[in-house]
């Protein structure tokens, strides 16, 4: 069992270039979710997935794409990289249940760093 | 507003003794989830304890306690014994709208802790 896996580890664009964000788990979670930590601050939400199909935007949406083709991946796409968008990104998935079983385990993350 | 508060940036421990992290939380939802994660230094987040909002006894897992007191919404973190291994970032997070399939978490700040031979 991986869990929540996530690739690349490190990566540096230039303003204006896109990329993907891999974001896969092994675990069967329906639900998945990528957020963005900031130096010095908490997680924020910017895309989320209750299944296959199914998206929906959170906190901090603007210049992040996301799909969900199948349960174990989940993408995050960046359209056109700007320095605000240097960041550490996180990868999580959850059962969902409800009560323990939806607690959120997260990827390792992918620190990016946008010039 | 805020929604989950941690009022303290940083705090410092002696090795063996026990330490309190402070969270308050803000939600109208009857139904909720409130979560602690640990960042060390490496970066990742790593789960310590769940307390549901109908949970009647206050969460344990294992040197982790947490401290639920509904009427004051507040849920804070208890280490015992702590070990140096225990320095790092401390979240508290609430996930809210259980009905609505939304299960994204809102974070606090975070607290550094420091545990000191």
């Amino acid at each position: 069992n991986a869990g929540v896996t996530q690739t690349p580890k490190f990566q540096v664009l230039k303003t204006g270039q896109s990329m993907t964000l891999q974001c896969a788990q092994d675990m069967n979670h329906e639900y998945m979710s990528w957020y963005r930590q900031d130096p010095g601050m908490g997680l924020r939400l910017i895309h989320y997935s209750v299944g296959a199909g199914i998206t929906d935007q959170g906190e901090v949406p603007n210049g992040y794409n996301v799909s969900r083709s199948t349960t174990e991946d989940f993408p995050l796409r960046l359209l056109s990289a700007a320095p605000s968008q240097t960041s550490v990104y996180f990868c999580a998935s959850s059962y969902g249940a409800g009560g323990p079983g939806e607690t959120q385990y997260f990827g390792p993350g992918t620190r990016l760093l946008v010039l | 507003a805020q929604k989950i508060t941690q009022t303290q940036p940083g705090m410092f421990v002696q090795e063996k003794e026990a330490v309190t992290l402070d969270c308050t939380y803000d939600t109208s939802d009857p139904s909720y989830g409130l979560f602690w994660y640990k960042q060390p230094s490496s970066g990742e987040m790593i789960f310590l304890i769940y307390q549901g909002s109908y949970d009647q006894q206050n969460a344990t897992e294992g040197r982790y306690s947490l401290n639920f007191q509904k009427a004051r919404k507040s849920a804070n973190l208890v280490i015992s014994a702590s070990q140096l291994g225990d320095s790092a970032m401390y979240f508290c997070a609430m996930r809210e709208g259980r009905g609505t399939g939304r299960r994204a978490l809102t974070f606090g700040s975070g607290t550094r802790l420091q545990v000191q031979p």
